[in-house]
């Protein structure tokens, strides 16, 4: 079965840092773009990033462009979001998602609080 | 990257059908049939009901259909059931190898 299990959420004062993780199984993690997408608590979702399959190209949001980075390890079939210069805005729940190009499976997200 | 305009709520009676629609732009949903839509229950992860503005997953009832003209996506979910009552989200690919979702609309069956 498709798994994608993400990490590394948490509380952070506004201008810190955080890295996400997301680990994905039960599929060929090297062959899909991969994707982070984010809700504020109540509000709807919002795409935020997404690396195609090898990594070498990468597309943000405009509310977070220069400020996080995505990126993945074919070798432990993981994707990553760095994130900078967090805002309060950035307060989320943080899904890792895979296309086809539909997102046809999503992790169960992971919560990043920024708050001073 | 603005995001789609989707009505703030529907409801309907069960049994009954509903259309929601999804306003984009040439850039987005009237440039590509990368149209698709997302049922999340609360407290749990979106599941896609239509890709490819009206393609149905495996798995998904036949109860939901898409469609687009021009610039607006339409998801029809037909015979309402209690079940059904959830937020749903539109997205389309974009130009830049982006995406962008819809504003959300929350179901409710009277």
């Amino acid at each position: 079965d498709v798994q994608l299990v993400e990490s590394g959420g948490g509380l952070v004062q506004p201008g810190g840092s955080l890295r996400l993780s997301c680990a994905a199984s039960g599929f060929t993690f090297s062959t899909y773009w991969m994707h982070w997408v984010r809700q504020a608590p109540g509000k709807g979702l919002v795409w935020v990033s997404r690396t195609n399959s090898d990594g070498s190209s990468t597309s943000y949001a405009d509310s977070v462009r220069g400020r996080f980075t995505i990126s993945r390890d074919n070798t432990k079939n993981t994707l990553y979001l760095q994130m900078n210069s967090l805002r309060v805005e950035d307060t989320a729940v943080y899904y890792c998602a895979r296309s086809h190009p539909r997102f046809d499976y999503w992790g169960q997200g992971t919560l990043v609080t920024v708050s001073s | 990257q603005s995001a789609l305009t989707q009505p703030a709520s529907v409801s309907g009676s069960p049994g009954q059908s509903i259309t929601i629609s999804c306003t984009g732009t040439s850039s987005d949903v009237g440039g590509y049939n990368y149209v698709s839509w997302y049922q999340q229950h609360p407290g749990k992860a979106p599941k896609v009901m239509i890709y490819d503005v009206s393609k149905r997953p495996s798995g998904v009832s036949d109860r939901f259909s898409g469609s687009k003209s021009g610039n607006t996506a339409s998801l029809t979910i037909s015979g309402l059931q209690a079940e059904d009552e959830a937020d749903y989200y539109c997205s389309s690919y974009t130009t830049s190898f982006t995406y962008v979702f819809g504003t959300g609309t929350k179901v409710t069956v009277l």
